[in-house]
């Protein structure tokens, strides 16, 4: 119950693609889910992070869509970048889990120029 | 504002040795996070400070792993004796969790253990 499930390990896709990454959970608690985006060599850093009392949130290039019925929520990247290529990871917390971050197994995105 | 600062950025030892990992949040934070990031995979909670008191330990190999965060700020995690699954990045993060809601993390660069 405590898993996140990520959907694809790996992607690739062409320079101004779209680029969609998926991630399933089960725990109903969950009412924080974030996304990262790991560089080689760096920590994950936020990039987006959505709240269940939306479907949606847009940041610039970045939209997180939100299902709250199929407990899912999925990361698109618009006109991706080579700049993009990154690992991504999605993330969730609950309530009652005091901050803590269940991450998934993240994705390996390559943006070809 | 200054970032999350990890020390070593990288370490080698061999199997059984003991090694420590050192971390400073960022200013005010008052929840630190130790996490490990095995090659390929997401990163898993070690431990879960409030202020300098354990909130999550549920994860961590007490056998072999301890962690302490003194007067709330610094933290350090170390391992003795180290395994050869202990290869991985070790992660520290901080944030300003706010009457239970997260505000988001912010890690540091990790410190990339290789044990042989």
């Amino acid at each position: 119950q405590q898993q996140v499930k990520q959907s694809p390990q790996s992607l690739i896709v062409q320079k101004g693609g779209i680029s969609i990454i998926n991630c399933a959970y089960e725990n109903t608690a969950f009412d924080y889910f974030p996304w990262y985006q790991q560089f080689p060599g760096k920590g994950p850093a936020l990039l987006i992070a959505i709240r269940p009392d939306v479907s949606e949130k847009k940041e610039g290039r970045f939209t997180i869509s939100f299902n709250k019925s199929a407990k899912q929520f999925s990361l698109h990247i618009m006109d991706s970048q080579p700049g993009d290529s990154a690992t991504y990871f999605c993330a969730a917390s609950g309530w009652n889990q005091g901050g803590k971050l269940i991450f998934g197994q993240g994705t390996e995105l390559s943006v070809k120029p | 504002e200054a970032g999350v600062a990890q020390s070593p950025r990288y370490k080698i030892i061999e199997k059984r040795q003991s090694v420590a990992f050192w971390c400073n949040p960022i200013s005010g934070h008052a929840t630190l996070y130790w996490y490990q990031q095995i090659l390929g995979q997401g990163p898993k909670l070690l431990i879960q400070f409030q202020n300098n008191g354990v909130v999550d330990d549920s994860q961590l190999p007490k056998d072999r792993f301890s962690a302490e965060r003194l007067k709330g700020v610094d933290s350090t995690l170390k391992i003795q004796p180290a395994k050869l699954e202990d290869s991985a990045v070790y992660l520290c993060a901080s944030s300003p969790i706010r009457e239970g809601l997260n505000y988001g993390y912010t890690f540091g660069s990790g410190t990339r253990l290789t044990v042989v």
